[in-house]
């Protein structure tokens, strides 16, 4: 089965810093994008950032460019988001979710449950 | 880049068929044959419903259809049944690498 699972949420302190996770098995990891994606309570999805399959690039939207870092290891079927200097605004369930193909951009067909990240002081 | 602009809700009944609107602008919507559609139940995950423009993901309903013209992209829902009650989201690459979700539509059925 094709499936996702995101781990590492928390509460954290605005300025900390949060490593997630996402394992990934039931599919050839590294032929496919992975994107970050998150949802704040009350709001609608938000892209976070995405990366590349065969080692492709990585990009990000704004409201996090040189404060997280999208990262994957093809070895452990693993992607991860590294997330520093935290916001109250960065509060939200964080989703991982595949792409359709190596580019990111195409269509996110297979998405994980999320996991939970509050930042407060 | 701003969020893409949807409805915040749209209703209708059973059987009857809606189109849930979003639009964009010629750096995003308009340039790019790459929207996506997402319907999102509370507490679940995402669930692609359509993508570049058009196409359909196997397993989608085939009542489910998307199209585009020139910044404003459509998805229609025929056959309406309670079960599509759901958030739904498009969303489309934009210039400089990103990607923009609107800002999700509430389906009631009535």
């Amino acid at each position: 089965e094709v499936q996702l699972l995101e781990s590492g949420g928390g509460f954290v302190q605005p300025g900390g810093s949060l490593r997630l996770s996402c394992a990934a098995s039931g599919f050839t990891f590294s032929s496919y994008a992975i994107n970050w994606v998150r949802q704040a309570p009350t709001k609608g999805l938000e892209w976070v950032s995405g990366i590349g399959g065969g080692g492709g690039s990585a990009f990000y939207a704004d409201s996090v460019k040189g404060r997280f870092t999208i990262s994957r290891d093809d070895s452990s079927n693993t992607l991860y988001l590294q997330m520093n200097s935290l916001r109250a605004e960065d509060t939200a369930l964080y989703y991982c979710a595949r792409s359709r193909s190596v580019i990111y951009f195409y269509g996110m067909d297979v998405w994980g449950q999320g996991t939970t990240v509050t930042v407060s002081s | 880049q701003s969020a893409l602009t949807q409805p915040a809700s749209v209703s209708e009944s059973p059987g009857q068929s809606i189109t849930i609107s979003c639009t964009g602008t010629s750096s995003d919507v308009g340039y790019y044959n790459l929207v996506s559609w997402y319907q999102h139940h509370p507490g679940k995950a995402p669930k692609l419903m359509i993508y570049e423009d058009i196409k359909r993901p196997s397993g989608v309903s085939n009542r489910f259809s998307g199209s585009k013209s020139g910044n404003a992209a459509s998805l229609t829902i025929s056959g309406l049944q309670p079960e599509d009650e759901a958030h739904y989201y498009c969303c489309s690459y934009a210039s400089g690498g990103t990607l923009i979700f609107g800002g999700g539509t509430k389906l009631t059925v009535l």
